[in-house]
């Protein structure tokens, strides 16, 4: 089955260093979600991207569709102790653009001060 | 944005016992789905639940062992049956709001502890 695998599974930094993380997916994808859950709390919807190639910028967070649609990545720059957090990329299966969602293995962020 | 809550937020639970999980929107939507989450693990999709129709289940959950119901457009139930240890997990319910919204909304989850 489709799978989407995520790296690195762990990520410390300290406060103003910039985190990345990367997702992979199997099969090619109609779209690629990021979500964030904080410590003790629920997936919080960040964004999607569809295009091939697309990069959209939130503010200090930069997320990039690779060409294909099977990878993307998140970028972090200066890192702040707010961002701390486990970062999930999900996907939906090559023809659709709804509904059930496959998610990666998340990255947890830990930010020191 | 909707709303969506769950109950109870946390139970500890006799093994063999049952436990039902329920979630609520504020609005009516189509698609309902229910994950499973080991602390700091990802997030298992466990079923899509549908208004009207039976529930579609993910390789390696049952309907026997994980029984759902969807009496309506804003409401969900997750059972979670004959509980052993190993069922010890957040249960997260979550929505998708339809074809003018294509992210999904989690509710806060119910921490489910079997002993």
């Amino acid at each position: 089955g489709q799978q989407v695998m995520q790296i690195p599974q762990y990520q410390h930094v300290q406060e103003g260093e910039d985190f990345t993380t990367y997702c992979n997916s199997s099969t090619t994808l109609s779209n690629i979600q990021w979500y964030k859950q904080r410590p003790g709390g629920h997936p919080v919807f960040l964004i999607q991207l569809v295009k091939s190639g697309e990069v959209k910028k939130q503010k200090r967070l930069t997320f990039q569709f690779g060409e294909a649609k099977k990878n993307s990545s998140l970028h972090i720059t200066a890192t702040q102790t707010t961002d701390v957090g486990t970062y999930f990329c999900a996907g939906h299966k090559g023809g659709t653009s709804y509904g059930k969602l496959t998610f990666g293995q998340g990255t947890i962020l830990t930010v020191h001060p | 944005s909707a709303v969506i809550s769950q109950k109870p937020s946390r139970d500890i639970c006799q093994r063999g016992t049952s436990l039902t999980i329920q979630c609520q929107v504020d609005s009516q939507v189509t698609m309902m789905f229910w994950y499973r989450q080991q602390p700091g693990q990802s997030l298992t999709l466990i079923a899509t639940a549908n208004q009207g129709s039976e529930a579609t289940y993910e390789s390696g959950f049952v309907i026997d062992k994980f029984p759902i119901s969807r009496p309506n457009l804003t409401f969900s139930t997750l059972t979670v049956s004959n509980m052993s240890p190993e069922d010890s997990s957040i249960y997260l319910c979550s929505f998708f709001p339809g074809p003018k919204g294509y992210e999904q909304y989690f509710g806060p989850g119910t921490r489910l502890t079997v002993t």
